[in-house]
């Protein structure tokens, strides 16, 4: 069965601290697709990437950076230089093959102060 | 511009009252999904829908129902909500769930006494 596992509920930091935002899956399919989903204050979703099975290279766009690890079941988010805006909640999510339905883990929350 | 529509945004009802929160999306995408948002428990999907008239259960489908008449349309129903169904709901449109983003409606919250 697919799962999302985010362990950290709530992670505080300060502005230009670095912080990696961990998300561990699970799934039997070898073909399966990754998510990351940022929710503001003010609730909307926003996607941020997508990442297939295949695809393994590590992706940055601009202080937002993902690491995935197929060896792990890894697939974790870095924020360098953290700023305000930055705070939300951020969640992981999976799809695979086997199911077109889309597990989400239960987020993390980020919270940066000035 | 392109979106997802959700209606209505707030909605505070009584127990046994059969209600309908909307969903639209003006992007011509196959496939559609409604969740729910609780605090803990992150998003949880409720039902999803490949095309018109294709629907089936996500993870939490007990006491909803929904349709796919339209291709645009995708309404939750709740025939009888209770308290545990109280929370945040969230429409959600996608090319499909492997090859593209979900676009998002802006959210309903329900609260059933």
């Amino acid at each position: 069965a697919q799962k999302v596992t985010q362990a950290q509920t709530e992670i505080s930091v300060v502005e230009k601290e670095d912080v990696t935002l961990d998300c561990v899956y699970e799934t039997r399919d070898t073909t399966y697709y990754l998510f990351w989903y940022k929710q503001p204050p003010s609730g909307e979703l926003v996607f941020l990437i997508r990442r297939n099975s295949f695809d393994e290279q590590n992706e940055i766009s601009g202080r937002y950076s993902w690491n995935f690890q197929k060896s792990t079941s890894s697939f974790n988010f870095t924020i360098t230089a953290s700023q305000v805006v930055d705070s939300a909640v951020y969640f992981c999510a999976l799809s695979d093959d086997d199911t077109d339905k889309l597990i989400f883990g239960t987020g993390t929350r980020l919270q940066v102060f000035p | 511009e392109a979106q997802v529509t959700q209606n209505p945004r707030y909605l505070i009802t009584v127990t046994g009252k059969k209600l309908t929160v909307t969903c639209s999306q003006n992007m011509n995408h196959e496939y559609m999904s409604w969740y729910r948002q609780d605090p803990g428990l992150g998003l949880r999907q409720i039902y999803y829908s490949m095309n018109v008239e294709v629907t089936d259960k996500g993870d939490v489908p007990e006491g909803y129902k929904v349709s796919r008449k339209e291709k645009r349309n995708f309404p939750l129903i709740l025939e009888s909500p209770s308290p545990n169904q109280t929370s945040l709901y969230f429409c959600a449109s996608s090319l499909s769930t492997r090859y593209g983003e979900q676009f998002f409606g802006p959210g309903t919250r329900l609260t059933v006494l």
